[in-house]
Order: structure tokens, then C-alpha cells, then sequence
């Protein structure tokens, strides 16, 4: 089956600084990329939609120049948390998808912890 | 048994029996339906889908049923183990199947006694 690989697993940051995380599609080219965002005992929450070579589209209430979403390839797209403060701390998960895929796969998911 | 918690309702099940879990959808145009596993630390992991033109399909150890007329999804697992303990999403997509936006249902989190 697709392979999708998310890195970091996990990161620990200071207030104010930024994280990037990569989500990378391995043996499919991922034409879309959606981003997640899960808090403790919640479900997954759709932050942005991206397409190759074009730019994402925020969900309501999600600050689009806080959360830079790149996806200038098909086989990878980087969520980027600028100035990231503890109310970011959450479980990001990407999920590529491409055409002729049957199935939507996720990543590994990204544990940020803002202190 | 079933319960809420603050935020994740719980089922609870002895090895061996069988479990159901319910999931309400939210919009009667939605036409692809999945189940979703997530261990704690991890993403979702596929366990079965269905489209709308169906009303039951199985996998191994696991059916999906659909009620479309009270918009009602359910996932039973036959022979509940240990390994099957984990928080179970439903997800509906309302346009691009299995390759469109997936919007979460609120989880279950099953756990299985030895």
C-alpha cells in the first residue's frame, strides 16, 4: 500500500519560535494535501487544504499566515507554525491523497508541544 | 458497557465478545464512509469503508452497516481482542470519495479487558 511519512514524530519548542513539518507521499504523487489538527480527546479538525503548485485553503478560525502551508511538489508538502505559542499544542496529521488512489492515507502525526 | 466522558464516550468489552460502534453522520449528501483506528500517538489507520449505494459490507472480523435514512453508520468487530483497543473515528466525504475532505466523527474509544 501508499506510504506516507510525517516528520517529526514529535517536537518541543519555546514560545515564539517556529516549527516545520514535513509530510512526505512515497510511492504516489500527492496532487492534494490536507492538514489536521487533533487535540487531546478530540477528533481530527481540517485546518487547510493545499494543491500542487497553488495556494491552501484555510477552514474558518485557522490563521493562514500563523500556519504556512507549502506544497510546491507532489511528493511534499511542509505545514510551518510560526510564532507558535502552548495554545498550539496539538497532534498534526497530514493526509495526501493523489489521483487513482482508493484509499485516503494519513500520516504518522506530529505531537507539538509549545512550553 | 457505554459511556460519556468529558469529551470521548468509551466502550468497554470482555475478550472474545463482540463490539458495535456507532457513529451519527452529519449531512445526508455525504456518499463515501470510512472507519478509522488511531492507537493513542498515532494517525488513523483504514479499516473499512462503504458508499452509499450499499447498506453492509465486510472485512475480516469487521462490518460496516449504513442507514442512510437516520444517517446512521455502525462498525462491528467480531471476537474483540486486546489489539483492538483504540479510539475508532467515522468519517464522511461529501464529494471527491475516498479522495475528497473527510470530516471527523467525534471517536470511541473501545477497550477490551483481558
Amino acid at each position: 500500500g501508499a506510504v506516507v511519512s510525517q516528520h517529526p514524530s514529535w517536537v518541543i519548542c519555546k514560545s515564539g519560535t517556529s516549527v516545520k513539518i514535513e509530510c512526505r507521499s512515497l510511492d504516489f504523487q500527492a496532487t492534494t494535501m490536507f492538514w489536521y489538527r487533533q487535540f487531546p480527546k478530540q477528533s481530527l479538525m481540517l485546518m487547510a487544504t493545499s494543491n500542487e503548485g497553488s495556494k491552501a485553503t484555510y477552514e474558518q478560525g485557522v490563521e493562514k499566515d500563523k500556519f504556512l502551508i507549502n506544497h510546491a511538489s507532489l511528493t511534499l508538502s511542509t505545514l510551518t507554525v510560526t510564532s507558535a505559542h502552548p495554545e498550539d499544542s496539538s497532534f498534526y496529521i497530514c493526509s495526501p491523497r493523489g489521483r487513482g488512489n482508493t484509499e485516503a492515507f494519513f500520516g504518522q502525526g506530529t505531537r507539538l508541544t509549545v512550553v | 458497557g457505554e459511556s460519556v466522558g468529558l469529551h470521548l464516550p468509551t466502550l468497554s468489552v470482555q475478550e472474545g465478545d463482540n463490539s458495535i460502534i456507532n457513529c451519527a453522520y452529519s449531512n445526508s449528501a455525504s456518499d463515501y464512509f470510512i472507519w478509522y483506528k488511531q492507537e493513542s500517538g498515532k494517525g488513523p489507520q483504514f479499516i473499512i469503508d462503504i458508499r452509499s449505494n450499499m447498506d453492509k459490507r465486510q472485512g475480516q472480523r469487521v462490518t460496516v452497516l449504513l442507514n442512510k435514512t437516520v444517517k446512521h453508520l455502525s462498525l462491528q468487530i467480531a471476537a474483540t481482542q486486546p489489539g483492538d483497543s483504540a479510539v475508532y473515528f467515522c468519517a464522511e466525504s461529501l464529494y471527491g470519495g475516498s479522495q475528497g475532505n473527510l470530516i471527523f466523527g467525534k471517536g470511541t474509544k473501545l477497550s477490551v479487558k483481558p
